[in-house]
């Protein structure tokens, strides 16, 4: 099946940094999305491309799509400590019934040192 | 403001237990989906629904069963759980599989099999 691949399983950076995440597939989606997941609670949408190519800003968050429709990048600027969670790529592959369905990613676990 | 809501929150059981884990969304959504999540793993999709009446496989279906027979409510049971099936389960919702709708996930049920 379907894989998307994040790596490395965590990070670690000084608050105040910049930090980029990559997420890679071995096959094209059609939309990229981007979640963070704080402890105990499920994942939240940050940044979701519809379009290959496109790049999207939410606040510090920055996202693209990657031209080839099988990658995508995350970017935090000026990092803070509440940015500390496991971040999640995921691809959709079509709009109805099964190609509807969500792939994730293992997710990266960032930690952010004051 | 309710959103997704699952039900219970944690859960133990003992290998050979059944029980039921509810998800209700209060969105009028049609898509729902439940997901497990292990350490390292990302999320998995176990069972998936369209719409009232109907479900369908996900990626680790096997040892679990699903219903829909309300728009608002999505049930995943274990019929006879097993250690493996330890997890924190998510529910998630979306109005329909259109690209640009994304699911909204709830808080999870931690659920351990002794």
């Amino acid at each position: 099946g379907q894989q998307l691949n994040q790596s490395p399983q965590s990070m670690f950076i000084q608050e105040g940094e910049d930090v980029s995440m990559n997420c890679t597939s071995s096959s094209i989606f059609n939309t990229w999305l981007w979640y963070k997941q704080d402890p105990g609670e499920g994942p939240v949408l940050l940044i979701a491309l519809y379009k290959a190519g496109e790049l999207t800003s939410n606040g510090r968050l920055t996202a693209q799509f990657g031209i080839t429709r099988k990658d995508s990048f995350l970017n935090i600027s000026a990092s803070i400590p509440s940015d500390v969670g496991i971040y999640f790529c995921a691809g959709q592959l079509g709009r109805t019934g099964a190609n509807s369905k969500l792939t994730f990613g293992k997710g990266i676990t960032l930690s952010v040192r004051p | 403001n309710a959103g997704v809501t699952q039900t219970p929150k944690f859960r133990v059981l003992k290998t050979g237990q059944s029980m039921t884990l509810l998800c209700a969304q209060d969105m009028n959504h049609e898509y729902m989906y439940w997901y497990r999540q292990d350490p390292g793993m990302g999320l998995r999709l176990i069972h998936y629904s369209v719409g009232e009446g109907t479900t369908a496989k996900g990626e680790v279906p096997d040892g679990y069963n699903v219903s829909r027979l309300k728009k608002q409510n999505f049930l995943l049971g274990l019929e006879s759980a097993a250690p493996s099936q330890t997890s924190v389960y998510f529910c998630a919702s979306r109005p329909t599989g259109h690209i640009n709708q994304p699911q909204h996930f709830g808080d999870g049920t931690r659920l351990s099999i002794l």
